[in-house]
């Protein structure tokens, strides 16, 4: 059974934190994504990364980085968490093979209110 | 105008009916369209893909794709109250580069079936 995996469900922190959201694919994806969710807006892509140490900026990267070292591996990093960082945070993997209609899988999403 | 547009919804409809689900998009060389369902609290799983054009079924989901009017549909016959989820176009955009893994989502569609 194909598995995306995230370290928490649910995560509280405090304004001016260093937050770390870890995310781990057991299917060898090349892609990994990192979204926020939130009501009204749907999901929005704040990066992706196609290979070990290589990533790209999404629709709002600002206030966020992430890291790459191994290819199962995908972390999200709020350097300095502020409140409209409150949000729901979905990982997700897809292969990448020249085909266009891989399936996308999510993990189950973590969310992350900062007091 | 927004790469991926649903309609806006919330919508309601009764058991037992067809439910339609909409979504245009403005990339002429997109290649595929995703149809995602997101149960409340959970994350999205996805239901059909389509890549050509016309009809594609199963079981009670049909997807519907035109390309020359840059339109997608999900129809759902004979609606369940089990069916009452956010449904999320997806589209791969992008013929290449680092982007082609790379899937836009629609702001979602709130759909309700009542008893």
């Amino acid at each position: 059974d194909v598995k995306v995996t995230q370290s928490s469900r649910y995560l509280v922190k405090r304004t001016g934190e260093k937050v770390f959201l870890e995310c781990v694919q057991d299917m060898d994806h090349e892609n990994m994504f990192w979204y926020r969710q939130d009501p009204g807006l749907g999901l929005r892509l704040i990066y992706f990364s196609y290979d070990v140490k290589m990533k790209e900026k999404g629709d709002i990267p600002e206030g966020y980085s992430v890291s790459r070292e191994k290819k199962e591996r995908f972390s999200l990093i709020l350097e300095s968490a502020s409140t409209n960082q409150t949000s729901m945070y979905l990982c997700a993997s897809r292969r990448l093979d020249g085909l266009a209609y891989n399936e996308q899988f999510f993990g189950p999403g973590t969310r992350l209110t900062v007091l | 105008q927004k790469e991926v547009e649903q309609n806006s919804g919330p919508l309601s409809v009764p058991e037992g009916a067809i439910a339609s689900l909409n979504c245009t998009y403005s990339d002429r060389g997109s290649q595929s369209f995703f149809w995602y369902r997101q149960y409340s609290g959970k994350s999205p799983e996805l239901i059909m893909f389509i890549y050509s054009n016309g009809d594609k079924e199963d079981g009670r989901f049909t997807a519907q794709l035109n390309k020359a009017s840059q339109y997608v549909s999900l129809l759902i016959r004979d609606s369940q109250p089990s069916d009452s989820a956010t449904y999320l176009c997806a589209v791969n955009i992008g013929a290449g580069g680092t982007s082609y893994g790379k899937l836009t989502f629609g702001q979602g569609t709130i759909l309700t079936v009542h008893p």
